[in-house]
């Protein structure tokens, strides 16, 4: 079945750092893929996604590319912040209609 | 295997109807969520329970009311259904409280209002 994996964190770095977030997914098709943040106290949003191989989401300084080839969406950002510490999900949906949710890592970033 | 279950998968129903979504985690956890997914993808809390009792409870109509029998279930009941309830609902279980915690989700319930 559809599954998804991310890196174990948690991760902590200082302000400026280059930020990688491992995700591997598996998948019986071809799915849309997603990162979500979830900021303290709050639900989860929307960070960027992409629908189809080499397709690159990036939002507020934050890349993934979809590689169908290594069923990997890897998230980075090059100068990470203070505020971009959180909790952050990747996710697959196949159909639209069912989402896979990875386990979150979460990231400190420390000034 | 399964750590976050939901039912039903798919849910379609008319107007003016009451359902109910039940949701159910075996991981032990002992906070669990009900998010909304809106058209454009994005999660809004809905409620949260926190050994069964009421922690978050964002701005939603009072016509969707949560039910936490356990620790290990949260039940959405939604009243006098609307078109607008039309979304995907995913449930979600934490263990503790109060900073970052990885959530666990379940697959979804998509729910059609006609």
């Amino acid at each position: 079945g559809d599954s998804v994996t991310q890196m174990e964190g948690p991760v902590t770095l200082s302000e400026e750092a280059f930020l990688t977030i491992n995700c591997t997914y598996t998948a019986t098709g071809y799915p849309s893929l997603f990162w979500y943040v979830q900021y303290p106290g709050e639900g989860l949003q929307l960070l960027l996604k992409a629908t189809k191989a080499d397709d690159k989401g990036s939002n507020k300084g934050f890349e993934a590319t979809y590689r169908k080839e290594t069923t990997s969406f890897h998230l980075e950002k090059g100068s990470v912040q203070v505020s971009d510490s959180a909790v952050y999900f990747c996710a697959l949906s196949e159909s639209g209609n069912q989402f896979y949710f990875g386990t979150g890592t979460s990231l400190t970033v420390i000034p | 295997d399964t750590a976050v279950s939901q039912t039903p998968k798919y849910l379609v129903t008319q107007m003016g109807n009451d359902k109910s979504i039940k949701c159910e985690q075996n991981l032990g956890h002992d906070t669990m969520y009900w998010y909304k997914q809106d058209s454009k993808k994005f999660l809004k809390i809905m409620f949260s329970y926190n050994n069964k009792e009421l922690i978050i409870n964002e701005t939603v109509p009072n016509r969707f009311s949560p039910k936490s029998p356990d620790k290990a279930h949260l039940n959405l009941h939604i009243n006098s259904l609307e078109l607008g309830d039309s979304a995907v609902y995913f449930c979600a279980s934490s263990q503790g409280w109060g900073g970052p915690t990885k959530q666990y989700f379940g697959p979804g319930t998509r729910l059609t209002v006609t």
